[in-house]
């Protein structure tokens, strides 16, 4: 079975700009969780998607959006992209449906400069 | 107080040795307790999960889950300098129904 795949996986912006990540959750996985690592603030949980409908939110202003569609992938929005906006974003899937278990797409590496 | 916490380390053991890593969480309606291994440069990993109390064993992995002291373990036996890398605690916080991580232990295993 094919694991989660992400698109991009390294982008450069420039500020101001926006930019828009792309996730494919594994085959018969519904839920797809998004996450901003840097180095010094961690893994830190920005939206999940279920069904196409967003369950939770991490604490992050609302320049960064996401969807999903009736697939299951899942698009990430970052607009008006500051300097700090640099990082590893990671896409999670996990079955839904009581199964708590996620797993990890490669990740996409945003540079803005 | 963080939501999860770990030890940064560098934790530092050599080849052949036990690799003890340790967790704690703040959540005490937290169920599901989640290991993940990242090499520098790429994703998570998932190694193991645990969701009752006692050990849970998988190959060189054991995972410890202690609910009334809010502590969660990963020991490595027979380390190898492949198992060097950093090592993530995520819990599931019940309330916020989303998965929290600590800051990860960074783990070095000397030859």
């Amino acid at each position: 079975k094919a694991g989660v795949t992400q698109t991009p996986r390294y982008l450069i912006k420039t500020r101001g700009q926006q930019v828009t990540l792309s996730c494919s959750p594994i085959s018969g996985h519904r839920s797809v969780s998004w996450y901003q690592q840097t180095p010094g603030q961690g893994l830190q949980f920005l939206f999940e998607y279920f069904s196409e409908t967003q369950r939770n939110k991490g604490n992050f202003p609302g320049r960064f959006s996401g969807r999903q569609f009736s697939n299951s992938r899942s698009e990430m929005n970052v607009s008006t992209l500051e300097l700090g906006d640099s990082a590893l974003y990671l896409c999670a899937s996990r079955k839904g449906q009581g199964d708590d278990t996620q797993y990890f797409g490669p990740g996409t590496r945003l540079t803005v400069l | 107080q963080k939501e999860v916490e770990q030890n940064s380390g560098p934790l530092s053991v050599p080849e052949g040795a036990i690799a003890s890593l340790n967790c704690t969480y703040s959540d005490r309606g937290s169920q599901s307790f989640f290991w993940y291994r990242q090499y520098s440069g790429k994703s998570p990993e998932l190694i193991m999960f645990i969701y009752s109390n006692g050990d849970k064993e998988d190959g060189r992995f054991t995972a410890q889950l202690n609910k009334a002291s809010q502590y969660v373990s990963l020991l490595i036996r027979d380390s190898q300098p492949s198992d060097s890398a950093t090592y993530l605690c995520a819990v599931i916080i019940q309330g916020a129904q989303k998965l929290v991580f600590g800051q990860g232990t960074r783990l070095t295993i000397n030859p």
